[in-house]
């Protein structure tokens, strides 16, 4: 089957600690784009960052940062000094050519002050 | 630039009884989404619009559930007759063009099936 597994279900962490979660997918394809996508108490899932298949480069942006390694087919991402508006549900999220995005199944980051 | 609606915010109904969502992207947006969010789950597609034409619905239980999107514009979803395991968030969302644009969600609906 081609998952994306989130094996950390909830994550706490205190104030300006760094965190890091936990993204693995499955896929027999070659072309394939993977997400992020934050979903605050609100809701509203709002989109993180987006990366193919063919660029490995690791990407940051502020406090945010993705290590994408296809040797191990994963796809994690760190948010480094960890504020409280930080806490959320974190999907991590696969694109294949079939059009669908396919959701993990979340981690849930509490960030404690 | 104001984002994706949908209303109700939350419905509670019997099961067989019917139900509606309506969803109004982001103006200029070509693709509309529709996933259904499981409690303790990630969202599921059920279905995808471009313009007025479907995309992909190969996830959507069409027995009960149908959606249309008139214009392409709004949408709705609806489900007839709802059942227990329908319960969950109905997420709508919209994109510049395809799934490879970032996907704009709107704060969905909750509903309760009883």
């Amino acid at each position: 089957a081609q998952k994306v597994t989130q094996a950390q279900t909830e994550i706490s962490v205190v104030e300006k600690e760094d965190v890091t979660l936990d993204c693995v997918y499955e896929t027999r394809d070659t072309t394939y784009y993977l997400f992020w996508y934050k979903q605050p108490p609100s809701g509203e899932l709002v989109f993180l960052i987006r990366r193919n298949s063919f660029d490995e480069q690791n990407e940051i942006s502020g406090r945010y940062s993705w290590n994408f390694q296809k040797s191990t087919s994963s796809f994690n991402f760190t948010i480094t000094a960890s504020q409280v508006v930080d806490s959320a549900v974190y999907f991590c999220a696969r694109l294949t050519g079939a059009n669908n995005l396919f959701f993990g199944t979340g981690t849930r980051l509490t960030v404690i002050p | 630039e104001a984002g994706v609606a949908q209303s109700p915010r939350y419905k509670i109904i019997e099961k067989r009884q019917s139900v509606a969502f309506w969803c109004n992207p982001i103006s200029g947006h070509a693709t509309l989404y529709w996933y259904q969010q499981i409690l303790g789950q990630g969202p599921k597609l059920l279905i995808q619009f471009q313009n007025n034409g479907v995309v992909d619905d190969s996830q959507l239980p069409k027995d009960r559930f149908s959606a249309e999107r008139l214009k392409g514009v709004d949408s709705t979803l609806k489900i007839q007759p709802a059942k227990l395991e329908d319960s969950a968030v109905y997420l709508c969302a919209s994109s510049l063009d395809s799934m490879l644009d970032e996907q704009y969600f709107g704060p969905g609906t909750r509903l309760t099936v009883t």
